[in-house]
Parts: C-alpha cells; sequence; structure tokens
C-alpha cells in the first residue's frame, strides 16, 4: 500500500527539549515536504528537499532542522529554539517537475507541555 | 512575497446545490493550482489540479483557472453533507525547474446543509 507515513500521531514536549518527527515514503518521490498548520490557518512551508542529501529552508525554518539521508525518509526535528511549536505537523512528497502534485501524511500533533 | 487569498467562510450551502469556492493569487509566475480538502483534525487530501486556462471537470468537482486575472475556483456540483470541510487553495511557482513546495490560503470553511 503506497502512502506516506507519520509517527507518532500524538507528540508531547517539554520545554526546552527536542524532538523528531518521523516522516517515511514509499512512493518513489524525489520532493519531501514539511508544513505546519496552527487553528484557524493555512499550512506554512517550513523545510523541503527535492533529492537526496540536500534541502532548503522554507518560511518559517528558524527552531527546526532536517535531515535527507535516504529518499523515503525526511525527518523533522522541533529543537528548544522554536518559541511556540504546538501546532499540527505535516509531511508532504512530490515527483519532480512542473506538476508537482503533493500528497500528504497523516500529521503529527505536537503539544508542549 | 507568494499570497494566496481566500475567503474563510463559512460558507454555507443548501444540500443539491452548487458550492462556489474562490481563490485569488500574486505571483504571476504561478504555474500549478491545486484544491485540497481538509475534514477537522485530519491532513489535506487533493481534490483536483489545473494547470492552464479554463476547465477543468472530475466527477462532481469543477476547477477553473484565469491566469490574466489570477483566480482559481472550485465548483462542487449536487453539493452533499459529507462535501462539508475547509477547501484549501495552493499555489506553485517553480524555481529552476524543481519543486519548492506549495503556497497556500487559509482555506474556506464550507458547511452544507442538509
Amino acid at each position: 500500500d503506497g502512502g506516506i507515513t507519520q509517527s507518532p500521531k500524538y507528540l508531547f514536549r517539554k520545554e526546552g527539549q527536542n524532538v523528531t518527527l518521523s516522516c517515511e515514503q514509499n512512493l518513489n518521490h524525489d520532493a519531501m515536504y514539511w508544513y505546519r498548520q496552527d487553528p484557524g490557518q493555512g499550512l506554512r512551508l517550513i523545510y523541503y528537499s527535492q533529492i537526496v542529501n540536500d534541502f532548503q529552508k522554507g518560511d518559517i525554518a528558524e527552531g527546526y532542522s532536517v535531515s535527507r539521508e535516504k529518499k523515503e525518509s525526511f525527518p523533522l526535528t522541533v529543537t528548544s529554539a522554536q518559541k511556540n511549536p504546538t501546532a499540527f505537523y505535516l509531511c508532504a512528497s512530490s515527483v519532480q517537475g512542473w506538476n508537482t502534485e503533493a500528497f500528504f501524511g497523516q500529521g503529527t500533533r505536537l503539544t508542549v507541555v | 512575497q507568494k499570497e494566496v487569498e481566500q475567503n474563510s467562510g463559512p460558507l454555507s450551502v443548501p444540500e443539491g446545490a452548487i458550492a462556489s469556492l474562490n481563490c485569488t493569487y500574486s505571483d504571476r509566475g504561478s504555474q500549478s493550482f491545486f484544491w485540497y480538502r481538509q475534514y477537522s483534525g485530519k491532513s489535506p487530501e487533493l481534490i483536483m489540479s489545473i494547470y492552464s486556462n479554463g476547465d477543468k471537470e472530475d466527477g462532481r468537482f469543477t476547477a477553473q483557472l484565469n491566469k490574466a486575472s489570477q483566480y482559481v475556483s472550485l465548483l462542487i456540483r449536487d453539493s452533499q453533507p459529507s462535501d462539508s470541510a475547509t477547501y484549501l487553495c495552493a499555489v506553485n511557482v517553480l524555481s529552476g525547474g524543481g519543486a519548492d513546495g506549495l503556497t497556500f490560503g487559509k482555506g474556506t470553511h464550507l458547511i452544507i446543509q442538509p
């Protein structure tokens, strides 16, 4: 069954902790993305990667880090430098090219306690 | 700065009627346009993509694009209560031929009244 898997579904973080959100895809897509969604807001791009071992900052990269060591995997670390990390985090992937339909995982809801 | 604007709603439509959702975008270099449906607490689901001016139909859904007016719309015919959701408009501006991510509007909350 092809798709994008995010884990965990819910995550609780204490103040000052780093946490890593997992995103795995078996669609053979080259490009992967991380978005953040706050209540009543659209999606905002955090980081994206067009190819293995390369990634670019999106609009709100401060306080986040990523790696892309494998085509299938694009984990996101929310660091203690992120001032307001409570949000719904969405991972997506797409093929390269101009008709870049992006497909999303089921999301991870992160709450700071 | 790339911007995508949508009326947040809620937009209330009687069951069986046509729901019309609108979106405008600021970047004239935009190449690809997408509509996503998002149910409360769930992730967005792609329902339509459109790349050239005109209409594109898929079942009860029709996407309309007017690049001169920087306007894209989604029509839902024979609206059903299950269509009640937030509809996100997304736009892609290519850079260097690669996929550098979509810019999303804040979404329109659609309510289909039985």
